[in-house]
């Protein structure tokens, strides 16, 4: 049983469109993270919610929102789609709020032509 | 700007040796610091967390960490071909679950 979920697997779009990764954990955690992986690997934390409230916005355009309509719940939304945006994206989850993320998704390879 | 550096590899090491992976932080006020690894194409899985000065064991890997030097390491005992993976190490800076995370170090494990 998957324990954190994200759909689409991968993502291949024009620039300019809108999208949404969708993803759910089901291990009962209260803090949920989205992470951007770029080309040259790098990880970088975009946002994160705890028990559905957002704790963390790091400098992420606004063209990015996150959504979570429920604590095990998170997805984001990604407006007006430009070349940059190509990444993997990676939905995760951890139990508590001490900053590390336990559980990682499979990933969302993004790619913006 | 809080950094994280590690040394980006390939560090190889021999099969059966002690992999040394290390890890420098700028911001003195960390206080929680992880390993993450990672296999080419796949999501990042957490080895270990370490948030006391010292040596923390789980099996094969020992964390190891000095506040006084902004340092934070992972020795990998008896390394197998199958430790070939990225390994990223993460630290928290600002506190409340924001982690920074180096580039990764590549540790190739040769048969």
């Amino acid at each position: 049983d998957t324990a954190v979920s994200q759909t689409p697997k991968y993502l291949v779009t024009q620039m300019g469109n809108d999208k949404s990764i969708k993803c759910e954990q089901n291990l009962g955690h209260d803090t949920m993270y989205w992470y951007k992986q770029d080309s040259k690997k790098f990880l970088k934390i975009m946002f994160s919610y705890n028990n559905k409230e957002l704790i963390i916005n790091e400098t992420v355009p606004n063209r990015f929102s996150p959504k979570s309509p429920d604590k095990a719940h998170l997805n984001l939304h990604i407006n007006s789609l430009e070349l940059g945006d190509s990444a993997v994206y990676f939905c995760a989850s951890s139990p508590d709020n001490s900053g590390g993320a336990s559980d990682f998704g499979p990933g969302t390879r993004l790619t913006v032509t | 700007q809080k950094e994280v550096e590690q040394n980006s590899g390939p560090l190889s090491v021999p099969e059966g040796a002690i992999a040394s992976l290390n890890c420098t932080y700028s911001d003195r006020g960390s206080q929680s610091f992880f390993w993450y690894r990672q296999y080419s194409g796949k999501s990042p899985e957490l080895i270990m967390s370490i948030y006391s000065n010292g040596d923390k064991e789980d099996g094969r890997f020992t964390a190891q960490l000095n506040k006084a030097s902004q340092y934070v390491s992972l020795l990998i005992r008896d390394s197998q071909p199958s430790d070939s993976a990225t390994y990223l190490c993460a630290v928290d800076s600002g506190g409340y679950q924001k982690v920074t995370f180096g580039i990764g170090t590549k540790l190739q494990v040769i048969p």
